[in-house]
């Protein structure tokens, strides 16, 4: 099973921040939380990643709760192409499989 | 990011014939290459993880004898599906990621497998 919990399914109009959360209360001190997104009939985006501080990249940021139990992918200025799944993933590293629970379904209305 | 891509990214083939999916690691040296497949309206589930030169290692439930990876080179690993049927119709996405523990896997964009 998957070890993380995201809300199934999320509206956000164009052009506002999209905050995506995130539960993994049973993450270990070696894992990194992981964001991923599938574009319908795509292969996963690799988003953000990070293991205790919060982390921006040119497409997010991620806040994580000081407890690691918990995080927040935050699409600064959600656009019609930002609707898609995203996965919130806890894992160890590269060397390891990832286990892709439901996700969350963004729909970016106009 | 770094690039994967994927050979064919479709492909119709008749019950009992056989079928190899390509991918490849374009700009990075992938020391570990996974498997996936997608049934429609579900999630990604790992089939396989491999690494350049050894044998895969399979995750519970998955044939190995069906499902046939090879990891003979840090740019390329193929997937042969043997004697298809058409419960393996799927969408089969693979991944890699490079030789440091905390490297990020990066995705191909997938081969949709229709078998008839």
């Amino acid at each position: 099973d998957a070890k993380t919990t995201q809300p199934p399914s999320m509206d956000c109009a164009e052009g506002r921040a999209a905050n995506l959360p995130c539960n993994h209360s049973t993450i270990s001190g070696n894992e990194y939380v992981y964001w991923y997104r599938q574009i319908h009939s795509q292969g996963p985006q690799y988003i953000i990643h990070g293991l205790k501080n919060n982390e921006t990249n040119e497409m997010a940021s991620l806040i994580i709760t000081e407890d690691r139990k918990s995080s927040t992918l935050i699409l600064p200025h959600a656009t019609l192409r930002d609707t898609a799944v995203y996965y919130c993933i806890v894992n160890r590293g590269g060397a390891d499989g990832l286990t892709f629970g439901k996700g969350t379904h963004l729909i970016i209305q106009p | 990011g770094a690039v994967v891509s994927q050979h064919p990214s479709w492909v119709i083939c008749k019950s009992g014939t056989s079928v190899k999916i390509e991918c490849r690691s374009l700009d990075f040296q992938a020391t570990t290459m996974f498997w996936y497949r997608q049934f429609p309206k579900q999630s990604l589930m790992l089939m396989a993880t491999s690494n350049e030169g050894s044998k895969a290692t399979y995750e519970q439930g998955v044939e190995k004898d069906k499902f046939l990876i090879n990891h003979a080179s840090l740019t390329l690993s193929t997937l042969t599906v043997t004697s298809a049927h058409p419960e393996d119709s799927s969408f089969y996405i693979c991944s890699a990621s490079g030789p440091a523990n905390t490297d990020t896997q990066y995705f191909g964009p997938g081969t949709r497998l229709t078998v008839l």
